[in-house]
């Protein structure tokens, strides 16, 4: 069985401050991990992921994550954030017998201040 | 390409009321899915399929159904609609279904209301 957990349903940061979302995980497999990002009214969309290999993941808008398997966490990490960041994050986990399968965290919304 | 297509965007019905949901994708993905997102519990999955003619059921299958005529369309069926099932739905599309790596595309979602 998976299950994914994000910590705080809502982080607010000022314009330029450090973003991070933080995620923890549960997998009986190797876990494949993913971060989506869902603008207002939008679909999701794909920012980066886990499979193997380097467990520093770099994504796309300056977002990385890292894998850290005895922490069972892959928290998204910005250095300076945008107002464009503006957001709602989910973590999902999935592994190499699920298919396409993926289990979601609750979301958590991110405000960013000027 | 237009990706993933979903319609219609907005819809109210009434509790008992059927309609079906509208997927379409035009990236020739064999795997399709529905999820459902409710606040505070992030996406379910509802049902999927790793290609024509073949569908399973997710987390949360009750009182959906759906079928997989061709590749590109996957449509989800509310049989008997409950207040329960206001939610959106997402449909999403991925080259196959047996690599978890392929990217998952999602489509913009349809917002349905049961009063």
């Amino acid at each position: 069985a998976q299950s994914v957990t994000q910590l705080g349903s809502h982080v607010s940061v000022s314009e330029g401050a450090l973003v991070l979302l933080r995620c923890n995980y549960s997998s009986s497999v190797p876990p494949y991990l993913f971060w989506y990002v869902q603008y207002p009214n939008q679909g999701l969309q794909l920012l980066l992921k886990y499979t193997t290999g380097a467990t520093l993941v770099k994504g796309i808008n300056g977002f990385e994550a890292e894998f850290k398997k005895s922490e069972t966490s892959f928290h998204l990490t910005k250095p300076s954030a945008h107002m464009s960041d503006a957001a709602e994050y989910f973590c999902a986990v999935s592994g190499n017998n699920q298919g396409g399968k993926l289990i979601f965290g609750q979301g958590t919304e991110l405000s960013v201040k000027p | 390409n237009a990706g993933v297509t979903q319609t219609p965007k907005f819809q109210v019905l009434k509790t008992g009321q059927s309609m079906t949901l509208q997927c379409a994708q035009d990236m020739n993905h064999e795997y399709m899915s529905w999820y459902r997102q409710d606040p505070g519990m992030g996406l379910r999955l509802i049902h999927y399929s790793v290609g024509a003619g073949i569908t399973d059921q997710g987390e949360v299958p009750n009182g959906y159904n759906v079928s997989r005529s061709t590749t590109e369309d996957f449509p989800l069926r509310l049989l008997s609609a409950a207040p329960s099932q206001t939610s959106v739905y997402f449909c999403a599309s991925s080259r196959t279904g047996t690599s978890v790596i392929d990217t998952q595309y999602f489509g913009p979602g349809t917002r349905l209301t049961v009063l």
